[in-house]
């Protein structure tokens, strides 16, 4: 089974909008990470978030961590076609297991 | 590119056999994780290793089995093929177990 649920599970936004992705997970963590996946092939790591930071920013990425919730977001500004991908949260935590979400389906329109 | 390198990237084989797949880590790696990714799910940690020692397995039956080599390339075997091992495969290395893990392009095993 997953420890992370992304939700929604997929979104469609036009060009330009703003994209929030949601991560619930279960069981204490030592960071979590957010990384996006093109059809079929490898994952790609886009930011890494420790259980002692609460918010992160790369480039249009910002992330945040709520440990008493046990959630993060992933939020991609002025989005582009480019983006269009799934993207995946990952929890590690102290027993060196890395836990993948079910991902989010993300369409950017034209 | 990563630098992690999988072989072969496709892969068909039946029900009950074996099968061998290989992952090079990029350098300076010392630990390498397998995950499963059945269609449209995440990813499922199968093992990690690190220094050649397992550090850490999810919830797959012993007939998942790997290595680590001395050069920290690192092998999946799975014993007894079924049907619902059929998914993409993916190997991914980090330089510690928490760090970042860079991922090769995936190996996809058909069973039939």
């Amino acid at each position: 089974s997953q420890q992370g649920e992304e939700d929604p599970q997929a979104l469609s936004i036009q060009e330009g909008e703003n994209a929030t992705m949601n991560c619930s997970y279960k069981t204490s963590i030592n960071n979590l990470q957010w990384y996006r996946q093109n059809s079929g092939r490898g994952l790609v790591h886009l930011i890494l978030i420790r259980s002692n930071e609460r918010e992160k920013h790369s480039g249009r990425l910002r992330v945040t961590l709520d440990t008493s919730k046990k959630s993060s977001s992933l939020l991609i500004t002025a989005s582009r076609a480019a983006d269009t991908a799934s993207y995946f949260c990952a929890t590690v935590s102290s027993a060196s297991k890395i836990i993948f979400g079910s991902g989010t389906r993300l369409s950017i329109r034209p | 590119e990563t630098g992690v390198t999988q072989s072969p990237t496709h892969l068909i084989k039946t029900r009950g056999q074996q099968v061998t797949l290989r992952c090079s880590s990029q350098s300076g790696h010392n630990t390498v994780s397998w995950y499963q990714q059945a269609l449209g799910q995440g990813p499922q940690f199968i093992f990690q290793y690190y220094r050649e020692e397992e550090n850490g397995r999810g919830n797959f039956p012993p007939r998942f089995s790997g290595l680590q080599f001395p050069n920290y390339s690192s092998e999946l075997n799975v014993n007894a093929l079924e049907l619902d091992d059929s998914a993409l495969y993916l190997c991914a290395s980090s330089s510690t177990s928490e760090d970042i893990q860079y991922f090769g392009a995936g190996t996809r095993l058909s069973v039939l």
